[in-house]
């Protein structure tokens, strides 16, 4: 069965650093996004990215986070300046455009900012 | 989107239906009711959607009220790694969508 995989599966980090968190979504799917999940909270949507552009992003998502398609595989999240705040379990998910209401959801990457 | 009240936790007994029940009630014509899973901290798992008909697929059944305004998950022989939060969500749908999760319904499934 088709999966979306991500990496690192953990991650620590100094305060202040720049992190890029990886997705490889489901290969015909065309719709990705992140979502995050901070320790014992609720899941949280960030962005969704269609044809190489942000389509819709939360307001959380600020001028640190930046998302990116660099080939035809990978997705990636990047952090700029971590803040302690920004530890949680980030999922990417995909979706398909004809699979109406279906996302599939990666394991999650946990970013430890300390 | 319009909001959901789920309870926070149920107990099922392994081998029983587990009954979830979703309270929607400012939902409008045009809005889906999705349920995804989670279980423990791994990514979360669509479950089921509907509009208005009841559905069935291999994991569970949904049953959406009449009016719209509520609806249950049915797991109809819970396991025990059917153990999980269960959120119903409220949405538009369509591809370019985001999902509003809530604190769900911790699903306890026993021996």
């Amino acid at each position: 069965e088709p999966e979306v995989t991500q990496t690192p599966s953990h991650q620590v980090t100094q305060m202040g650093q720049e992190v890029i968190l990886r997705c490889v979504p489901i290969s015909n799917h065309l719709y990705f996004y992140w979502y995050r999940q901070i320790l014992g909270q609720k899941v949280e949507f960030l962005v969704s990215f269609y044809n190489n552009e942000i389509s819709e992003k939360s307001e959380i998502f600020d001028d640190q986070f930046s998302v990116e398609r660099p080939d035809g595989s990978n997705f990636t999240l990047k952090i700029r300046s971590t803040k302690l705040e920004d530890s949680a379990m980030y999922f990417c998910a995909s979706s398909d455009r004809v699979l109406t209401g279906e996302l599939f959801f990666g394991e999650g990457s946990r970013l430890t900012v300390l | 989107d319009a909001k959901t009240t789920q309870p926070t936790s149920m107990d099922c007994a392994e081998g029983r239906a587990a009954n979830l029940p979703c309270n929607h009630s400012t939902i409008s014509g045009n809005e889906y009711v999705y349920w995804y899973r989670q279980i423990h901290s791994q990514g979360p798992q669509y479950i089921i959607h509907g509009l208005k008909n009841n559905e069935t697929n291999e994991m569970a059944s949904l049953i959406i009220t009449e009016d719209r305004k509520s609806s249950t998950l049915i797991l109809p022989h819970a396991t025990l790694r059917d153990t999980a939060v269960y959120y119903c969500i409220v949405s538009l749908g369509g591809s370019n969508y985001k999902l509003t999760f809530g604190k769900g319904t911790l699903l306890t499934v026993n021996p």
